[in-house]
């Protein structure tokens, strides 16, 4: 087992632009998680999936953003019309079915994003 | 709205002294409380779970407390080295049924001094 792993690690894109990024969960995880990190703050969640189903959306996540699991394996997050203020590290991470209260969410090592 | 808070956002100590994190939270129905470390630049490593049932937590250096009646969790690290230089996010999992997310602090960013 791999981790948690995403793709790219590193994005630069001008204003504007669309940009996607992927996350892999672990295997054998059907819950998945997207965060978002500014620069001297905690992650702050934007969205959930339960195998393909996404169960909820943070106000973080405005209309631009939009996030899939088709297959309820990997996970896709675009921005559309990306704005400087989308400027962050997105990270990605995933559990397993059922974690009870001892169980924790392991953490991919994150997109950075920044616009131009 | 549950906040967790953090103090201090900052904190430099020599090499060798035993240091301790705070953090806060304001809603005390939590499943959990996590502390994770993360490197500049890089993803989350968990490091220390306490279940909303349990007190505290140890590994190795560290020892996580968990009062959940006041709201409170410290992250105690003895005998500090350089390698601990990293920043340290509390993090809690509220008491909701279906809803998994994690609501962090904003983080102690420590520099041990060697």
């Amino acid at each position: 087992d791999t981790g948690v792993s995403q793709d790219p690690r590193h994005k630069i894109t001008k204003r504007g632009q669309n940009v996607t990024f992927r996350c892999d969960p672990i295997s054998e995880h059907n819950r998945l998680y997207w965060y978002r990190q500014t620069l001297g703050q905690g992650p702050e969640f934007l969205t959930y999936f339960q195998n393909e189903a996404q169960l909820e959306k943070s106000r973080l996540l405005s209309d631009r953003f939009s996030a899939e699991r088709p297959k309820g394996s990997f996970s896709t997050l675009e921005i559309q019309r990306t704005e400087q203020g989308d400027s962050a590290m997105y990270l990605c991470a995933s559990s397993p079915p059922h974690p009870d209260i001892g169980e924790t969410q392991y953490f991919g090592p994150g997109t950075r994003l920044l616009v131009l | 709205k549950q906040e967790v808070t953090q103090i201090p956002a900052a904190l430099s100590v020599p090499e060798g002294e035993n240091l301790v994190l705070n953090c806060s939270f304001t809603d005390s129905a939590i499943y959990n409380l996590q502390w994770f470390r993360q490197d500049p630049g890089k993803g989350l490593t968990s490091l220390l779970l306490i279940q909303s049932s349990q007190r505290e937590q140890t590994s190795g250096r560290l020892n996580a407390s968990l009062d959940k009646s006041s709201g409170r969790s410290t992250l105690y690290i003895a005998a500090s080295q350089p390698g601990d230089s990293a920043t340290y996010l509390c993090a809690v999992r509220p008491w909701k049924n279906r809803d998994d997310k994690i609501i962090f602090g904003k983080g102690t960013r420590l520099h041990i001094l060697p």
